[in-house]
């Protein structure tokens, strides 16, 4: 199976400008996770949508938004550049098995902010 | 509320001898535990995780952990280290309060220097 794909790998923005990323997840996985890594805060949960629906939220401002589309390929959506939102992007998705669940990464999309 | 730690910032072992990574946690009710790699300009690898059963889990790449609920822990181990091993660890631990699979609460990572 294909592994987590993301585009696009590398991006570079100005502020005020926004940006969508995309997430494809591992065929047959429904749950799609976003999370923002930078080295000041390491490692933060956007939020997760199963199903097209979003079902949990972390705790960053309106700007950042996200959806699932029927075929379980997700996108976020970044409005308003600001220069910390710099980071590196990762999309994960789920396998639910009789172990329990674990989550897949992708290799994430770097964003600068300049 | 639920947290992971990482103790240690750095980790420096010499090849072929064993290696530890440290992780605490603070969950309530039963922990789910994970162990994730990043290599430089990539993303994370799932190495193993613990939902129940043994305490002793092992991975991928020669990789082991053992669950210590009295000490709430969950240290990464290899009996012995590869260069290649060189990498960010991170520790996560399913947020449960959220009632759904899809978070994962991370510790700071801690990074891996093995030497020739």
């Amino acid at each position: 199976k294909a592994g987590v794909t993301q585009t696009p790998r590398y991006l570079i923005k100005t502020r005020g400008q926004q940006v969508t990323l995309s997430c494809s997840p591992i065929s047959g996985h429904r749950s799609v996770s976003w999370y923002q890594q930078t080295p000041g805060q390491g490692l933060q949960f956007l939020f997760e949508y199963f199903s097209e629906t979003q079902r949990n939220k972390g705790n960053f401002p309106g700007r950042f938004s996200g959806r699932q589309f029927s075929n379980s390929r997700s996108e976020m959506n970044v409005s308003t550049l600001e220069l910390g939102d710099s980071a590196l992007y990762l999309c994960a998705s789920t396998q639910q098995g009789a172990h329990g669940e674990t989550q897949y990464f992708g290799p994430g999309t770097r964003l600068l902010v300049l | 509320a639920q947290s992971v730690a990482q103790p240690e910032d750095q980790v420096n072992v010499a090849e072929g001898n064993p290696l530890t990574v440290k992780c605490t946690y603070s969950v309530s009710g039963n922990p789910y535990l994970f162990w994730y790699v990043q290599y430089p300009n990539r993303g994370l690898q799932f190495l193993l995780k613990y939902i129940t059963g043994d305490n002793l889990v092992k991975g991928s790449y020669g990789f082991e952990a053992e669950f210590n609920k009295s000490q709430t822990s969950f240290h990464l181990k290899k009996p012995s280290a590869l260069v290649s091993d060189s990498a960010l660890y991170f520790c996560a631990v399913r947020d449960i309060e959220s009632g759904n699979t899809g978070k994962l609460i991370f510790g700071q990572g801690t990074t891996l220097q093995v030497k020739p």
